[in-house]
């Protein structure tokens, strides 16, 4: 079955670099997605990695794919304290199909 | 502009009531889903839609249902509401073999159960 999973927080000081982390089971996963939700909000897509690839870099955001161990990461690079929300990896087998999400790491930023 | 609409945006209930949380997407997408948001959970399937007439069970299906009778459309509908399903739930949309960034969500209801 599908399974994916995050640890539940991470605290990081303001300027420093964050890093969120996911694994996942299911080998067919084709698409990994990172989603931010800040508080009393919907879900807003960061970015996405196609399994074919290892690495993605957009802005302060990057993206590590280990598809041998199913681990996926996200670098926030200068966290700011607007960074501070659950973060959400999510993955699916193809484009539109249904997603499945991890728990959701909550990153709090300290000044 | 294209646009996906929850409704209502907060409910409160009572055990053993019927209830539908309204969703409705002008992005004429074939897929359509429902997700409950619990803390420590994540974002969880309920049900899911390829298509008109298409209903699919996620992992976590029992005490809901859908029915997708046009394009537009996914209510869902808790039979005999519990404590169990107070939750936050969010209506999604997609293409089929759309953009691999294409799904839209919705603000979410959230729905509690006394």
């Amino acid at each position: 079955g599908e399974d994916v999973e995050q640890s539940l927080f991470l605290s990081v000081r303001e300027g420093d670099s964050s890093v969120i982390n996911c694994t996942y089971t299911d080998s067919s996963s084709t698409y990994l997605y990172w989603y931010k939700q800040e508080p009393g909000a919907g879900l807003q897509l960061l970015t996405y990695i196609f399994s074919n690839m290892d690495m993605k870099q957009d802005q302060r955001l990057t993206v590590l794919l280990n598809k041998k161990d199913k681990h996926l990461s996200l670098r926030i690079a200068d966290t700011q304290t607007g960074d501070s929300a659950i973060y959400f990896c999510a993955e699916s087998k193809a484009a539109g199909n249904k997603l499945t999400f991890g728990g959701g790491t909550r990153v709090l930023v300290k000044p | 502009d294209a646009e996906i609409t929850q409704s209502p945006r907060h409910k409160i209930t009572e055990t053993g009531r019927q209830v539908t949380l309204a969703c409705h997407q002008t992005w004429n997408h074939n897929n359509m889903f429902w997700y409950r948001q619990d803390l420590g959970h994540g974002l969880r399937l309920i049900h899911y839609s390829y298509g008109v007439h298409d209903t699919n069970k996620g992992e976590v299906s029992d005490g809901y249902s859908v029915s997708r009778s046009n394009t537009e459309d996914l209510p869902l509908t808790l039979e005999s509401a519990a404590s169990s399903q107070t939750s936050v739930y969010f209506c999604a949309s997609s293409e089929s073999q759309g953009p691999v960034d294409g799904y839209t969500f919705g603000s979410g209801t959230r729905l509690t159960v006394v």
